[in-house]
């Protein structure tokens, strides 16, 4: 069981690029969670998804941000013509109950740099 | 205001000395979350609490539902417990999302 599974560890883009994050839930987990960590702050909720829908997308700005959960492969959080300020470490998570009633484990994050 | 507020922000220790990190929040919750944080690297949950208190190892938590403050203790602190630690919580009434604290950023000298 090798947990959550996130790639890549590191990405580099240039701005005006598309940036894909990846997250394998841990096995039997279906709901997934994204969050956001912005340099010297603290994480923030982006997305709450389940296989095939997104339950809470609260979290996202409004616009060049998406998520998605199919029903086969990983949760996938696209960012489209990135920006210098989306630059941040990007943490998913996982549980296999909605609303993380019985813990979430995390994953290790991948760390967009933005050039 | 903050809906989690953190204290302290940074906290200097010597090893062998007992710690406490205070997490208040201002919200309903269903459950509050301690993670830990290595610098570059991932997070782990520590201990996920409704109510009363949790120990693991050296690790202890708890949990004062009424006061909405709980604590994060740790006995003979180590080097390798220099980290930083989260407070989150589970909101009682949007369930799906957890809200963070700011972090405390802990270093324990040898």
């Amino acid at each position: 069981n090798a947990g959550v599974m996130q790639n890549p560890r590191h990405l580099v883009r240039r701005r005006g690029q598309e940036a894909r994050l990846r997250c394998s839930p841990m096995k039997g987990h279906s709901h997934v969670y994204w969050y956001r960590q912005l340099p010297e702050e603290g994480l923030k909720f982006m997305v709450y998804l389940q296989k095939e829908n997104i339950i809470d997308e609260s979290g996202m700005p409004k616009e060049r941000f998406s998520a998605e959960f199919p029903k086969e492969g990983p949760s996938i959080l696209r960012i489209q013509q990135v920006v210098r300020g989306d630059s941040a470490a990007y943490f998913c998570a996982s549980s296999n109950q909605g609303q993380g009633l019985y813990g979430y484990t995390f994953g290790s994050g991948t760390r967009l740099t933005v050039v | 205001k903050n809906e989690v507020e953190q204290s302290p922000q940074n906290l200097t220790a010597q090893e062998g000395e007992f710690i406490t990190i205070n997490c208040s929040y201002s919200v309903g919750i269903s459950a509050l979350h301690w993670l830990q944080q290595h610098p570059g690297g991932g997070i782990v949950s520590l201990f996920m609490l409704s109510s009363g208190k949790k120990k693991h190892g050296r690790l202890i938590a708890t949990i004062n539902i009424q006061e909405k403050h709980s604590s994060l203790h740790i006995t003979a602190s180590h080097p390798r417990d220099s980290a930083v630690y989260i407070c989150a919580v589970l909101e009682g009434t949007s369930g799906s999302r957890l809200t963070f604290g700011e972090g405390t950023q802990l270093t324990v000298n040898p």
